[in-house]
């Protein structure tokens, strides 16, 4: 799976936006961008994904820049509950058209949110 | 309401004393996988599962078993625990195609003394 790299912590204020980037210059044609978060004491939460086109849900945003070596997760009022580790993942397809699910886990970035 | 569910959430045992950790889903997923977590070393794969009866090794399987019987159910075996397998395990599953999300479960801190 191709590698990403994130910074390793941010700081945001509450009810303010973040912007969460992660770097993956070597990303393929058929790499999905997926963000999942952890949160103290808890398991890996799904947060948002996308190929090509920006993509928003009821969580975040997500900006894939347009050569896709780079994005940028988008919390638009960052609360509390959202201080947890966010991580920045590639999935890619095998040879039959399914990656099976693997995640591959970095360090992730830490962010904090002050009240 | 979609879940995976593992047991126990904690467990304190000592070498060699075999063991089992449950992990079940409902939302009927083909693919499950085990993880673990250890400080400054991320979350690991340690096996996953394709289908029923096809698991195969992820990135850290010495020292684990699994099996999958039936399509809900991936329990993680621990034949001889050792120290070094002491750690916060997750269980989780998909459906099995890169394009969807991962469920993961609440988590098992396991200690082996």
């Amino acid at each position: 799976d191709a590698k990403t790299t994130q910074p390793n912590s941010m700081e945001s204020n509450e009810e303010e936006p973040v912007h969460l980037p992660c770097n993956h210059s070597t990303i393929s044609g058929t790499d999905y961008i997926h963000w999942y978060r952890q949160l103290p004491s808890q398991g890996p939460e799904y947060v948002i994904h996308g190929l090509t086109s920006n993509v928003n849900n009821r969580m975040a945003s997500l900006a894939i820049a347009e050569d896709r070596k780079s994005s940028t997760l988008i919390l638009h009022r960052a609360t509390l509950r959202d201080a947890a580790v966010y991580y920045c993942i590639l999935r890619g397809l095998d040879a039959g058209g399914t990656s099976y699910g693997k995640l591959t886990f970095g360090q992730g970035t830490i962010l904090t949110v002050h009240p | 309401e979609a879940q995976v569910t593992q047991n126990p959430r904690y467990l304190i045992t000592v070498t060699g004393k075999k063991l089992t950790v449950t992990c079940s889903q409902n939302m009927n997923h083909e693919y499950m996988s085990w993880y673990r977590q250890d400080p400054g070393l991320g979350l690991r794969q340690i096996y996953y599962s394709m289908n029923v009866e096809v698991t195969d090794k992820g990135d850290v399987p010495e020292g684990y078993k699994v099996s999958r019987k039936e399509k809900r159910n991936f329990p993680l075996i621990l034949e001889s625990p050792s120290p070094n397998q002491t750690s916060l395990y997750f269980c989780a599953s998909s459906l099995g195609q890169g394009t969807t999300e991962a469920f993961f479960g609440q988590g098992t801190r396991l200690t082996v003394v």
